[in-house]
């Protein structure tokens, strides 16, 4: 079936820089990716919509400076938190729409910023 | 916002059949419904999805109502690897083209040995 990889699984890092996560689709090419955060014991929430080779479609109350997001290729997406502070510390999960009518997530990334 | 509505928690002995059921009264008709669960600290895993009829795979059966305005997950002899939190989602049309996920509150499902 669709395979998603995710990288990294987990991530810390200092307050005020920048982390980029990567989602890729491994055995199917993927022209629309989704980015979702997802706080304890809450939901996942949608932060964006990933198309490739356009500009990405935010959801409302993200910030679009602050989660900068690429999709540069058929088969890779990445989310870059710039400035990362403690509040950005989430579960960020990615899903890519495969060739049938299936959405296929990836394991997440954990991130702690400190 | 999630166009779905389901219990917060429930309980289910294991060897038994799993009931989830999500209300979806706005749903519009073409939009489809997608069960996905989330096992803790991991990415959603597919289910099932539906538009009108049933439908069974080697996971589970989606029953839908006639008016579409409800739907019930059947998991046929849980298992204690079925205890998840189980997200009935309707899956919504953009403008513009892309059709997105959005995830309600979901259903944590207990499986009791």
């Amino acid at each position: 079936g669709a395979v998603v990889s995710q990288h990294p699984s987990w991530v810390i890092c200092k307050s005020g820089t920048s982390v980029k996560i990567e989602c890729r689709s491994l055995d199917f090419q993927a022209t629309t990716m989704f980015w979702y955060r997802q706080f304890p014991k809450q939901s996942l929430m949608l932060m964006a919509t990933s198309n490739e080779g356009s500009k990405a479609t935010y959801e409302q109350g993200v910030e679009k400076d602050k989660f900068l997001i690429n999709h540069a290729s058929l088969t890779l997406s990445t989310l870059t938190v710039t400035s990362a502070h403690p509040e950005d510390s989430s579960f960020y999960i990615c899903s890519a729409r495969d060739s049938g009518s299936g959405y296929t997530f990836g394991s997440g990334t954990r991130l702690t910023v400190v | 916002d999630a166009k779905t509505t389901q219990p917060p928690s429930m309980d289910c002995a294991e060897g038994r059949a799993a009931n989830l059921p999500c209300n979806h009264s706005t749903i519009s008709g073409n939009e489809y419904v997608y069960w996905y669960r989330q096992i803790h600290s991991q990415g959603p895993q597919y289910i099932i999805h539906g538009l009108k009829n049933n439908e069974t795979n080697e996971m589970a059966s989606l029953i839908i109502t006639e008016d579409r305005k409800s739907s019930t997950l059947i998991l046929p002899h849980a298992t204690l690897r079925d205890t998840a939190v189980y997200y009935c989602i309707v899956r919504v049309a953009t403008w513009g083209g892309a059709q997105k996920l959005v995830f309600g509150q979901g259903t944590r499902l207990t499986i009791n040995p």
